[in-house]
């Protein structure tokens, strides 16, 4: 069972529309990253949100910390397909001293021309 | 800079044999974690060190899989016997510390057991 529940778990979109995926939990984080990790390659950080009710912006790319640190949202505007790859999600617990980094399942979108 | 390096890419063994994956990290890094991804799920931590010792291995499969960092630097991740659904990406990382320091992964060591 992942403590970090990613949705939808497969993304079809074209080019220019708009998408969002969800990561959600029961526990509370203290922060949450979001990766994209690309085929035959490791994960990349994009992003880490701390406080609850955070909102980052990275170019096209919006990341939402809930304001209870139990969830996150991550929204691409005008999707290119260069954003093609799997988008992961991962926190660490407000329990864990050592920084045990939990992952959730991950969203696969494809944005085809 | 370089990234944290890994061999081998890929590997193919049949089911009961063993393999092992070497990982090199970012040069001044001290934090070294071995992930475990199978294919449509997220990585999997196995083993955290701290410099050379274990801070973390709950999800380890102790009866099969080892690990270790002498030095405090390279790290292998061992399997033995392999079984079929050990396949998986194995992905090394690193950072500078454990935690709220960024974690930089690896390519990964692909192993098939057939």
């Amino acid at each position: 069972t992942q403590l970090l529940e990613q949705s939808p778990q497969f993304l079809s979109i074209q080019e220019g529309e708009n998408l969002t995926v969800y990561c959600n939990s029961s526990s509370v984080f203290s922060s949450l990253q979001w990766y994209r990790q690309e085929p035959g390659e490791g994960p990349v950080l994009l992003v880490t949100v701390v406080t609850g009710g955070e909102v980052k912006k990275l170019k096209r790319l919006t990341f939402q910390f809930g304001d209870a640190r139990k969830d996150s949202s991550l929204h691409i505007t005008a999707a290119q397909p260069g954003d093609t790859g799997l988008y992961l999600c991962a926190g660490y617990m407000t329990t864990d001293s050592w920084g045990k980094l939990q992952f959730g399942a991950g969203t696969q979108v494809v944005v085809t021309p | 800079e370089a990234g944290v390096a890994q061999s081998p890419r890929y590997k193919i063994i049949e089911k009961r044999q063993s393999v092992a994956f070497w990982c090199n990290p970012i040069s001044g890094h001290a934090t070294l974690y071995w992930y475990q991804q199978i294919l449509g799920q997220g990585p999997k931590l196995l083993i955290q060190f701290q410099n050379n010792g274990v801070v973390d291995d709950s999800q380890l499969p102790k009866d099969r899989f080892s690990a270790e960092r002498l030095k405090g630097v390279d790290s292998t991740l061992k399997i033995q016997p392999a079984k079929l659904e050990d396949s998986a990406v194995y992905l090394c990382a690193s950072s500078l510390e454990a935690r709220g320091n960024t974690i930089y992964f690896g390519e990964g060591s692909w192993l098939t057991v057939v």
